[in-house]
C-alpha cells in the first residue's frame, strides 16, 4: 500500500465551481500536510500547509484535515481558468522526509 | 514567502558530458535540500536529501556516483549529472526546507535536462 494516494484525475470543471481535492493516507504519525500547484513544466508552489487536524482558509483556497479518517482535502471556491494545474499533496511526520500524492490534473473550462 | 531559484533552466547536452545544475535559496538558509526528478505526467521522484556540511543522503536505486550533490553552504546545493547519458534526460526539481518548525518544502522551479 502507498503511503499516500490521490487520484491523478483528470478533473474538468466549469469557471466559477468548487473543486474538492482529495488525498488519503495510511500513516497515523503524519502530522505536516502540504498542497501544492503545478503548472506545465514549472516546479511545484506551496499553496496550503497545515499541523495536524482541522482547517485552514486562505482567499479562495480552504485545506482540511481529518486524522481520524486519515484523509485531507483542498477545496477551491470560484475556480478560474487559471487554476488549472496539477495539484499536489504533501505530508511528513517529522518534516524531514515528505511523502507526495502523484497529483490530480485539474482543467477549469471557461 | 520564500524563494528558491535553480539554474539553469534548462540545458541540452552531449552523452558522456556532465552537467551542473544548482539550487539557491535567496530569502532564507536551508539545512536541508531535496533534489527530485519528474518524468512527464508523473509525480516527484525524491532523489537525495542534501544537508549542509555532510554527505548527502541517497534513495534506493539513485546512483551516488552519477548523481554527485554538494551543499557547501546554507544558501547553495548544486547537483552534478556526471557521463549523462539519454536516459538521464528528465526534469530535476530541488526544494529548500524551510526552518520553520514545520519544515514545509519550497520548491525550484526546474531544470529541464535533455541528453542527445
Amino acid at each position: 500500500q502507498k503511503e499516500v494516494e490521490q487520484d491523478p484525475g483528470p478533473l474538468s470543471v466549469p469557471e466559477g465551481a468548487i473543486v474538492s481535492l482529495n488525498c488519503t493516507y495510511s500513516n497515523s504519525a503524519f502530522q505536516y500536510f502540504m498542497w501544492y500547484r503545478q503548472y506545465s513544466r514549472k516546479g511545484p508552489e506551496l499553496l496550503m500547509y497545515t499541523y495536524s487536524s482541522g482547517n485552514k482558509e486562505d482567499g479562495r483556497f480552504t485545506a482540511q484535515v481529518d486524522k481520524s479518517s486519515k484523509y485531507i482535502s483542498l477545496f477551491i471556491r470560484d475556480s478560474q481558468p487559471s487554476d488549472s494545474a496539477t495539484y499536489l499533496c504533501a505530508m511528513s511526520a517529522n518534516g524531514n522526509q515528505f511523502y507526495f500524492g502523484t497529483g490530480t490534473s485539474l482543467t477549469v473550462i471557461p | 514567502g520564500a524563494v528558491v531559484s535553480q539554474h539553469p533552466s534548462r540545458v541540452i547536452c552531449k552523452s558522456g558530458t556532465s552537467v551542473k545544475i544548482e539550487c539557491r535559496s535567496l530569502d532564507f538558509q536551508a539545512t536541508t535540500m531535496f533534489w527530485y526528478r519528474q518524468f512527464p505526467k508523473q509525480s516527484l521522484m525524491l532523489m537525495a536529501t542534501s544537508n549542509e556540511g555532510s554527505k548527502a543522503t541517497y534513495e534506493q536505486g539513485v546512483e551516488k556516483d552519477k548523481f554527485l550533490i554538494n551543499h557547501a553552504s546554507l544558501t547553495l546545493s548544486t547537483l552534478t549529472v556526471t557521463s549523462a547519458h539519454p536516459e538521464d534526460s528528465s526534469f530535476y526539481i530541488c526544494s529548500a526546507r524551510a526552518p520553520s518548525g514545520g519544515g514545509e518544502q519550497y520548491f525550484g522551479p526546474g531544470t529541464r535536462l535533455t541528453v542527445t
